[in-house]
């Protein structure tokens, strides 16, 4: 079977840095993505790693670790708008679709 | 605007009852995915289009079905329905090719069963 473990919920305060860790045990591994979902919307992309190693796109940056089925997003000056649902995925092999985590809730305060 | 279109945003019906959820993908996408979302759940895949052909399916009951036109758009047929059914059901389009495989979603369509 798939797995994909996240912590449920997470509080950071504005302006500072938060890391959002996901560790997967799947039959296949093509890639891992990271959604970002405000409540009651659609998710919406993120970043997608197929190799080991750090992507960093503005404020976000997402790392892989292949070897030990691990992944983070670290959100950096974290504004009010950033309160929203993180989501981690992965594309397995042979699929044509990604098997999703239950997402982690992160809550942005003053 | 995602460019992923799914109707009705809302849609409040009774159990034992049928709705079809319609999804247009953004243009020049040939995939179409159906996703699930039921309440502090994650997005559960339902089943996958290409170009109008059934490539994947996962979770999806016996009383769902899909299907993609000749268009492109695609219809979820939900029958039978039961209270444990209401969720946001999200479709989802990606392009052909090479690549990261990135998922563009619709809004969503919000059933409710009372």
């Amino acid at each position: 079977g798939q797995n994909i473990d996240q912590p449920t919920e997470m509080t950071a305060t504005e302006g500072a840095i938060v890391q959002i860790n996901c560790t997967y045990q799947t039959s296949g591994f093509n890639g891992l993505f990271w959604y970002q979902q405000h409540a009651g919307e659609a998710p919406t992309f993120l970043s997608y790693n197929v190799l080991d190693g750090l992507e960093e796109k503005g404020r976000f940056s997402s790392f892989l670790s292949r070897s030990k089925g691990y992944s983070y997003l670290l959100l950096k000056e974290l504004q009010m708008k950033d309160s929203a649902s993180y989501l981690c995925a992965v594309e397995l092999t042979g699929a044509n679709n990604l098997f999703f985590g239950t997402g982690t809730r992160l809550t942005v305060i003053p | 605007d995602s460019g992923v279109t799914q109707t009705p945003k809302h849609l409040i019906t009774a159990t034992g009852q049928r709705v079809t959820l319609r999804c247009s993908p953004r243009s020049g996408d040939l995939s179409v995915y159906w996703y699930q979302q039921s309440l502090d759940q994650g997005l559960q895949f339902l089943i996958q289009y290409y170009n109008g052909e059934e490539r994947a399916k996962g979770n999806i009951l016996e009383r769902f079905s899909a299907q993609q036109f000749p268009d492109l758009h695609s219809e979820l047929n939900l029958s039978s329905l039961e209270l444990g059914d209401s969720a946001l059901y999200f479709c989802a389009s990606s392009a052909p090719g090479a690549g990261a495989n990135v998922l563009t979603f619709g809004a969503g369509s919000r059933l409710t069963v009372l």
